[in-house]
């Protein structure tokens, strides 16, 4: 069974700090994992999109990385700002779909920019 | 275009009571998707639709969930008997055609409360 889990689970950072979140998961055997933003209230965005076969990709001040052997997945933000707050949320998308489905959620960062 | 719509946004319902939470996908999107986000949990996978068919429905928690979609469209997720362990968030999402890898669009939810 795929399990992905989110460290930290909640992170507060002065504005201007740039800053990681951190992704694992334990089966290998993903077809791509995707980095999401969910605002109270509201549903769940893409940010990054990474296949199986990339390294990592960028979007403005977010750059995403997999390393796809050792079960991990990073998301970097530079030069955080306070409308970055939301919880991230990261997924892997398996290559078929099963009983959890096919898309696997961690629990989510709940990050806070502070101004 | 529109993006994915569900109602109510808001449902406050007593112990025992039935329950439908609808889900209008994007027009011509094939898949659709209902997931679970109790509080402290991540996303948890219901039912996938493809068309108007469930190839499975084994995430579905219990008998007393059920869910269906007509003309390839709206969905309906009905909740018999509701427990308070059925307060959730309860999250829809389509994309153009199916698992795996396609990009799922996610609605702003229903927050479920069971008194």
């Amino acid at each position: 069974k795929q399990e992905v889990t989110q460290i930290p689970a909640a992170l507060s950072v002065p504005e201007g700090e740039n800053l990681v979140l951190n992704c694992s998961f334990t089966d290998s055997a993903i077809y791509n994992l995707q980095w999401f933003r969910q605002d109270p209230g509201k549903g769940l965005t893409s940010l990054l999109l990474i296949q199986s076969s990339q390294r990592e990709q960028t979007s403005g001040r977010l750059n995403a990385s997999l390393d796809k052997s050792s079960g991990r997945s990073t998301l970097y933000i530079a030069a955080s700002q306070p409308g970055d707050s939301a919880t991230y949320l990261c997924a892997v998308s398996l290559t078929s779909l099963g009983s959890q489905g096919n898309l696997i959620f961690g629990k989510g960062t709940k990050l806070s920019v502070k101004p | 275009g529109a993006g994915v719509s569900q109602s109510p946004s808001n449902k406050v319902t007593e112990k025992g009571k039935d329950v439908e939470l609808r889900c209008d996908p994007i027009s011509g999107h094939t898949a659709l998707y209902w997931y679970r986000q109790s509080l402290g949990q991540g996303l948890e996978f219901l039912i996938y639709f493809q068309g108007n068919s469930a190839p499975d429905k084994s995430g579905l928690p219990s008998d007393r969930f059920s869910a269906e979609r007509t003309g390839g469209s709206v969905s309906t997720l009905t909740i018999q008997r509701t427990q308070q362990e059925d307060s959730a968030v309860y999250l829809c999402a389509s994309s153009l055609a199916g698992p795996p890898g396609d990009t799922q669009y996610f609605g702003p939810g229903t927050r479920l409360t069971v008194l």
